[in-house]
């Protein structure tokens, strides 16, 4: 059985510019959850989507959203990006989600905000 | 508030030797407790997860364990390997009407020398 996939891996950006990220969960899952990794912060929870609906929602700005697709794909938009976006951006997929079930990681995308 | 401290925050180890990683937490209601290792620019991948009712839990080399009563887990690697060098993450999860809450812990940065 494949494994969660992102796309694009790596991304570089400017400030103010907009940003779309993949991810592809393992078939049959239906929860995707999205979180960010910094060096400073460590990993923190973004958005959970379940069934095509948000589910639950981490304490970040609106300029982060997100969506799911009825394959259960997934995609996190960021707009006006700034300095502080630049992290290690996850998806992690489950059968169930909403925290109860392990979760498998995706590889991520690194994105650069210049 | 709901938090989750690991320690000690980095560990050196030599090839063959054990080692035992700490993982308090505040969170409750307490839904489980997931161990989590993430190798450099990789995603984490879920070594154990527990619920309130389990107290130790295996998977081949590596051990956790659960005290609810007092809130701490531990995660044993028994027979260190160099591919044991690692981040290794406690995620603690919390379900609420509404929703529920994740909440990762900094993360144990563990090297295993030869």
């Amino acid at each position: 059985k494949a494994g969660v996939t992102q796309t694009p891996r790596y991304l570089i950006k400017t400030r103010g510019q907009q940003v779309t990220l993949s991810c592809s969960p393992i078939s049959g899952h239906r929860s995707v959850s999205w979180y960010q990794q910094t060096p400073g912060q460590g990993l923190q929870f973004l958005f959970e989507y379940f069934s095509e609906t948000q589910r639950n929602k981490g304490n970040f700005p609106g300029r982060f959203s997100g969506r799911q697709f009825s394959n259960s794909r997934s995609e996190m938009n960021v707009s006006t990006l700034e300095l502080g976006d630049s992290a290690l951006y996850l998806c992690a997929s489950s059968l169930q989600g909403g925290g109860a079930d392990t979760q498998y990681f995706g590889p991520g995308t690194r994105l650069t905000v210049l | 508030k709901n938090q989750v401290e690991q320690s000690p925050q980095s560990l050196i180890i030599l090839e063959g030797k054990n080692c035992t990683l700490q993982c308090n937490y505040t969170v409750s209601p307490f839904s489980n407790l997931r161990w989590y290792k993430q190798d450099t620019g990789r995603g984490p991948v879920s070594l154990t997860i527990m619920t309130f009712s389990e107290n130790t839990k295996s998977n081949g080399r590596y051990t956790a364990t659960l005290d609810a009563d007092t809130k701490q887990s531990s995660l044993h690697i028994t027979a260190s390997q160099l591919s044991d060098s690692a981040s290794y993450i406690c995620v603690v999860s919390t379900v609420y009407t509404g929703g529920f809450k994740t909440i990762f812990g900094a993360g144990t940065r563990l090297f295993v020398k030869a």
